[in-house]
């Protein structure tokens, strides 16, 4: 089946230093997306996206779909303590309705 | 974004109990229904989808006659943990899809503890 491998597992960063998070499917997707879950929530929508090539900001978030439509990531410039939790990515694959989750990336900033 | 609601957000039952869990979309029709659970700081582990009109979809490994998912309706699903046992504890999550958008909407979860 498909499979959606996510590295690294745990990420320690300064406060201030930056911060990536890869994503890498088994087969070619539809589209990707990615969420946050804060300690103790449940998963938030981040952005999705759906074109070969695509990136997309949201302030110090930057998302990138490869070329082949199979990889992903996620950088955070100039890490805040605000963005501790865990970032999963999750793909479609073509045809399907089923999302695959990344097993999660945990980040912890130390202030 | 689209609001799920989850209910109850935790409960503790007896070893041998049944508990029900229900998941609503509240200003969507959720055509899909994703349960998954997570166990403490691993990932989301997909136990079954529903769609709408037909029957849950359960992933390997997945007891469907201990985890028993209905998709009553377009707005509420309900998973009933049947006999729990201790094991069963863990964090269970839903999450909801409606007609025409591919992101998923996720409820508040709710954390089962079997005595």
């Amino acid at each position: 089946g498909q499979q959606v491998m996510q590295i690294p597992q745990y990420q320690h960063v300064q406060e201030g230093e930056d911060f990536t998070t890869y994503c890498n499917s088994s087969t070619t997707l539809s589209n990707i997306q990615w969420y946050k879950q804060r300690p103790g929530g449940h998963p938030v929508f981040l952005i999705q996206l759906v074109k070969s090539g695509e990136v997309k900001k949201q302030k110090r978030l930057t998302f990138q779909f490869g070329e082949a439509k199979k990889n992903s990531s996620l950088h955070i410039t100039a890490t805040q303590t605000t963005d501790v939790g865990t970032y999963f990515c999750a793909g479609l694959k073509a045809g399907s309705y089923q999302l695959t989750f990344g097993k999660g990336t945990k980040l912890s900033v130390i202030p | 974004g689209a609001v799920v609601s989850q209910h109850p957000s935790w409960v503790i039952c007896k070893s041998g109990t049944s508990v029900k869990i229900e998941c609503r979309s509240l200003d969507f029709q959720a055509t899909t229904m994703f349960w998954y659970r997570q166990f403490p700081k691993q990932s989301l582990m997909l136990m079954a989808t529903s769609n709408e009109g037909s029957k849950a979809t359960y992933e390997q490994g997945v007891e469907k006659d201990k985890f028993l998912i209905n998709h009553a309706s377009l707005t509420l699903s309900t998973l009933t943990v049947t006999s729990a046992h201790p094991e069963d504890s863990s964090f269970y999550i839903c999450s909801a899809r409606g007609r025409w958008n591919t992101e998923a909407f996720f409820g508040q979860g709710t954390r089962l503890t079997v005595v």
